[in-house]
């Protein structure tokens, strides 16, 4: 099964841009990334997903390397509400070992005001 | 607002009670998801079920069932509740089983089994 890594915590700063990585050097061509995470005492909650191309919504931004062997979410700026666990998830839309959503322990965010 | 409602949102149960955790969505998904959550643990999927009348088990599926009772609505049943069943457990449901979509997840049941 394809797997990803992040780091265990990350902190920043309040209003300075985040960027947390994940590398995922097994992805498979139809392994979608995605992005959740989950603020204390709450369900996960859904972030930006994407396939090849960069994605950008109104929470963040996803950069894909060119191999798709990594990624990297973007919070513009951070805010005291984004210190959250974020998860990085490999999605196999066709069906494939992949296709449930499998978490792992997550990068926890911690923003300093 | 739409969503996920999950009932109760706290319990306490005795060793070999039983009891049902209960998961309704309004947004006309197809597919629903228990997922249990320990300590310090990411999620692991218990029970799911892809689309109406149909259920399959996940990664953790022992001491549980699951009734797809219509659409909207997904129940979770511990039969002889354990203490190895203490967790926070979230329901979530997605469009299709398949597909890019993502979840929408419920605010969790903190089950405790004393």
């Amino acid at each position: 099964d394809a797997k990803t890594t992040q780091p265990n915590s990350m902190e920043s700063n309040e209003e300075e841009p985040v960027h947390l990585p994940c590398n995922h050097s097994t992805i498979s061509g139809t392994d979608y990334i995605h992005w959740y995470r989950q603020l204390p005492s709450q369900g996960p909650e859904y972030v930006i997903h994407g396939l090849t191309s960069n994605v950008n919504n109104r929470m963040a931004s996803l950069a894909i390397a060119e191999d798709r062997k990594s990624s990297t979410l973007i919070l513009h700026r951070a805010t005291l509400r984004d210190a959250a666990v974020y998860y990085c998830i490999l999605r196999d839309v066709s069906g494939g070992s992949n296709y449930k959503l499998t978490f792992g322990k997550g990068t926890l965010l911690t923003v300093n005001p | 607002n739409a969503g996920v409602t999950q009932t109760p949102k706290f319990q306490v149960l005795k060793t070999g009670q039983s009891m049902t955790l209960q998961c309704a969505q309004d947004m006309n998904h197809n597919s629903m998801y228990w997922y249990r959550q320990d300590p310090g643990m990411g999620l692991r999927l218990i029970y799911y079920s892809a689309s109406e009348g149909t259920t399959d088990k996940g990664e953790v599926p022992n001491g549980y069932n699951v009734s797809r009772l219509n659409k909207r609505e997904f129940s979770l049943r511990l039969e002889s509740a354990a203490p190895s069943q203490t967790s926070v457990y979230f329901c979530a449901s997605s469009e299709v089983w398949t597909g890019p979509y993502g979840y929408t997840f419920g605010s969790g049941t903190r089950l405790t089994v004393v």
